[in-house]
């Protein structure tokens, strides 16, 4: 199985930040990771596929890169909506798995 | 609108079984992959399986975790998907999304790209 590490596992941050969430992975997966965010209560919501495409309706501060075994989320300046966990996927095979998640708070 | 709608979820004792559905609308349900994700109270997302499309057979897969224990399946002419949970146990209490599932251009792979608001399954006595 393709294991998943995110790091930081916990950020405090501030309205205007830059910020940066780190996924790497196993054993190289090319581009095939999507990022999700998920607020408390909430269902996750997709932000990021194929490691730095943008799904359509999210905002253009997100951004993601990366390919082979590191990735990153790049939130360019952090709004009040954007507090959340943020979690990796690897879509490369069988089972999907998910990094443990990076929760983005408040400073 | 895109919506996904689960139900079925509840308190079920250990050893027990239980069926969740999903309900699909406003697309085409029968093109789709399809997934089931939980998520046990204040831990992460956990992928539990995935049911394939008409055009690939409704093949299924599934994590290590529920293997021989959940049924994946699929009624296209009900836009419905479904989930058999069996031989329950305490640490299959989670919340239980449904997803759609869509192929990435050029690319292969399939994101998750449409999640239902999900459903509470407890496993206690």
């Amino acid at each position: 199985d393709i294991q998943l590490t995110q790091s930081p596992s916990f950020l405090s941050a501030s309205v205007g930040d830059r910020v940066t969430v780190t996924c790497r992975a196993s054993q190289d997966i090319s581009s095939y990771l999507a990022w999700y965010q998920q607020k408390p209560g909430k269902a996750p919501k997709v932000l990021i596929y194929a490691a730095f495409t943008l799904q359509s309706g999210v905002p253009s501060r997100f951004s993601g890169s990366g390919s082979g075994t590191e990735f990153t989320l790049t939130i360019s300046s952090l709004q009040p909506e954007d507090f959340a966990t943020y979690y990796c996927q690897q879509l490369k095979s069988y089972p999907l798995t998910f990094g443990p998640g990076t929760k983005v708070d408040i400073k | 609108e895109v919506q996904l709608v689960e139900s079925g979820g509840g308190l079920v004792q250990p050893g027990g079984s239980l069926r969740l559905s999903c309900a699909a609308s406003g697309f085409t349900f029968s093109d789709h992959y399809m997934d089931w994700v939980r998520q046990a109270p204040g831990k992460g997302l956990e992928w539990v399986g995935r049911s394939r499309n008409k055009a690939n057979s409704y093949t299924t897969e599934y994590a290590a975790s529920v293997k021989d224990r959940f049924t994946i399946s699929r009624d296209d002419s009900k836009n419905s998907l479904y989930l058999q949970m069996s031989s329950l146990k305490t640490e299959d209490t989670a919340v239980y999304y449904c997803a759609k599932s869509i192929r990435i251009f050029g690319v292969g792979g399939y994101y998750m790209d449409v999640w239902g608001k999900g459903t509470t399954v407890t496993v206690s006595s």
